[in-house]
């Protein structure tokens, strides 16, 4: 069965500083990849998923993240963060053994908490 | 935009009750899922349906059920609510199609039950 670890529970950022947010999954073979984030009471948004060719991928709100098979990491960066990007972020990894039925596993969570 | 409702943002209910969270989403969508947050636990699967009258047992389905009579909709039951229920509850949706394997989430039910 496949898993997701986000090491980091709560990351504090300047505004204006870069951002990386960690994700490690398990998973046997290719995973689908996303990044979700929730911003406070409010559902889950799709900020950047991957399912295969270039490992670097672009999402929205300026976010981008890299795709290495040798770590089994798929962590989610942003150059310059902005006051509004205070939030939780979700990694997850998508499986299924028959097209139709696929589940996501999601990690745990890293809130995001920005300073001036 | 594919949008997904859910009946209530917050509800109160006492021990014992049955609750009733429904959702209902405006794509057409196949399948559709609930999953409780709780915090330092992520998101966990509770239920999914992958098509109408068809359903499938998530990683803590213990004490729910589920009812999809209609696509759109897609309903989880509590047959007799507990205090450790207490969490809040996601509805998603998702299209068969390749390549489109990403959810979208409504924006969640906060359930207390005392």
């Amino acid at each position: 069965a496949q898993s997701v670890t986000q090491p980091d529970i709560h990351i504090t950022v300047s505004e204006g500083a870069s951002l990386e947010l960690r994700c490690n999954y398990s998973y046997g073979a290719t995973p689908y990849l996303f990044w979700y984030v929730q911003s406070p009471g409010q559902g889950l948004q799709l900020l950047l998923k991957y399912f295969s060719g270039d490992t670097l991928v672009q999402g929205i709100k300026g976010f981008e993240a890299e795709f290495k098979r040798s770590q089994s990491s798929f962590n989610l960066r942003k150059p310059s963060v902005h006051w509004s990007d205070a939030a939780e972020y979700f990694c997850a990894v998508g499986a299924g053994s028959n097209f139709g039925n696929e589940k996501l596993t999601f990690g745990t969570g890293t809130r995001l908490t920005i300073i001036p | 935009d594919v949008k997904v409702t859910q009946s209530s943002r917050y509800l109160v209910k006492r021990t014992g009750e049955k609750v009733f969270l429904e959702c209902v989403q405006d794509m057409d969508h196949e399948n559709m899922f609930w999953y409780r947050q709780d915090p330092g636990l992520g998101l966990r699967l509770i239920y999914f349906s992958y098509d109408v009258k068809m359903k499938e047992k998530g990683d803590i389905p213990e004490g729910y059920s589920v009812s999809r009579e209609k696509k759109e909709r897609f309903s989880l039951i509590l047959e007799s609510a507990s205090t450790n229920q207490t969490s809040m509850y996601l509805c998603a949706s998702r299209g068969v199609l390749l390549f489109t394997y990403e959810q979208y989430f409504g924006p969640g039910t906060r359930l207390t039950v005392t």
